[in-house]
């Protein structure tokens, strides 16, 4: 499972309130992912990072933002959470070359987190 | 640009019998190609992925695929099927880039 954890796993919050999901991994991957998954949509990235404070938008990022302080820690924050944004997040991360004992450009993910905003 | 398409959102089998999940990808370059597997209320698991090595990939659980560059497809197989197969598969392109774009997945019915 590439020492990806996410939490928490399930969260139900109210419209409007801020919410931040944290991704840790212990591998010291340097590319790190979010995703949501919607039915009939597949996985659709949200934000993406190459190392520590270097993120970059995907194609669902409005009403999102991310930070990377360390390594390890990826975090996904709704600064207002609407309705919409209901659904499972996944976190990924992106093997490298050689050196971390993976193939290359394989993604590995974490178990995610069942978001509900009521 | 890359993209994915799955040309089937259901797909229903008997056991025993073989599973064809048909994918056509889009990519400027020379793609990487994956497919992952989701079984209900799980993670993602790769199954399989080509890298410009061999066309015909193995995976796990007996799942084969065939990089076709002339038809643009990366179609996910198995001779038999089983109970546990049933699950939600994805197609995944990336090529050139740091990003993974996904199919909108096939739901696998098997059934006994």
């Amino acid at each position: 499972d590439a020492g990806i954890t996410q939490s928490p796993r399930h969260k139900v919050t109210e419209t409007g309130t801020p919410v931040t999901l944290r991704c840790h991994q212990t591998e010291n991957h340097r590319y790190m992912y979010w995703y949501r998954q919607d039915p009939g949509h597949g996985l659709r990235l949200i934000h993406y990072s190459y190392g520590v404070k270097d993120t970059d938008k995907g194609e669902v990022s409005d009403g999102y933002s991310v930070s990377r302080s360390k390594t390890e820690d990826f975090l996904l924050t709704l600064e207002s959470a609407t309705s919409s944004q209901t659904s499972v997040y996944f976190c990924a991360i992106r093997t490298g070359l050689a050196g971390f004992g993976a193939s290359w450009n394989e993604q590995f993910f974490g178990p995610g987190t069942r978001l509900t905003v009521l | 640009a890359q993209s994915v398409t799955q040309l089937d959102s259901h797909v229903s089998v008997s056991e025993g019998t073989p599973v064809l999940l048909r994918c056509n990808y889009s990519s400027s370059y020379s793609p990487s190609l994956f497919w992952y597997v989701q079984h209900p209320n799980k993670g993602l698991q790769l199954l399989l992925k080509y890298t410009s090595a061999a066309t015909l990939v193995k995976g796990i659980n007996g799942f084969e695929a065939e990089f076709k560059k002339s038809e643009t497809s990366f179609h996910l197989t198995k001779p038999s099927a089983h109970m546990s197969d049933a699950a939600e598969y994805f197609c995944v392109v990336s090529a050139a880039g740091n990003q993974f774009y996904f199919g909108t997945g096939t739901s696998l019915t098997v059934i006994p």
